[in-house]
């Protein structure tokens, strides 16, 4: 059974860096595709991208190119750094597995960690 | 970007009730449709993927139907652990996205 466990600082200063890391134990990271989440306070979701193991992203072009995704195989981990952050991107982020085989759907979520910019 | 836009945005209904939540896509998502179960301070569990294909560990009184822009999930007896927030969600195109969301609560 994939577990994934998602974590972040908490608090983030405006304009500065968010760094949230997401562990996959229960499997290998290899060979699957990842992606964040996210969820304002009371609000909906948002896609904000994926990495595939090898290293190939794909970003909603939303973050306006502030996003920035990596992968360490070593650790099991992948990571998301979003750049110069307002209050708007204060949020839950969910790490998950988008899983392919013809259907993209997530299917294994992290509890979410909740990054709040003030 | 494909919108995608859910009705209702809230539902008040009784255990035992049968249900149905619709998702509408701007565009054709070619069954590239998924539906996802949310309950308070917890991460989405997916139901349903490719429009009407049941999750594994989902029980079958949740089915999925629809094709094209035109989407709906049905809850055929409501138990009590059914009441929570029901997103659908296009995987056809990036970027992913979707619906607002439908709030289901105890009548």
């Amino acid at each position: 059974q994939v577990q994934l466990q998602d974590s972040g600082p908490g608090l983030v200063k405006p304009s500065e860096t968010l760094s949230v890391t997401c562990t996959v134990s229960g499997g290998s990271i290899s060979d699957n595709y990842w992606t964040w989440i996210r969820q304002p306070p009371g609000k909906g979701l948002e896609w904000i991208g994926y990495i595939y193991s090898s290293g190939t992203t794909n970003y909603n072009p939303s973050l306006k190119s502030r996003a920035t995704m990596s992968v360490d195989m070593s650790k099991n981990q992948f990571s998301l750094k979003l750049t110069s952050v307002t209050a708007a991107d204060t949020a839950v982020y969910y790490c998950a597995r988008l899983i392919g085989s013809g259907w993209w759907s997530f299917d294994y979520w992290g509890q979410g960690t909740l990054v709040t910019v003030s | 970007d494909i919108q995608m836009t859910q009705s209702p945005s809230s539902l008040s209904a009784s255990v035992g009730d049968r249900v149905t939540i619709t998702c509408r896509a701007s565009q054709s998502t070619n069954n590239y449709l998924n539906w996802y179960q949310q309950k308070p301070g917890k991460a989405p569990k997916l139901l349903i993927y490719a429009a009407s294909s049941l999750q594994s560990g989902v029980p079958s009184r949740f089915s999925g139907s629809g094709s094209g822009t035109d989407f709906t999930l049905s809850i055929s007896s409501l138990q009590p652990e059914d009441f929570a927030t029901y997103y659908c969600q296009q995987s056809y195109t990036s970027p992913y996205t979707f619906g607002q969301g439908t709030n289901l609560q105890i009548k």
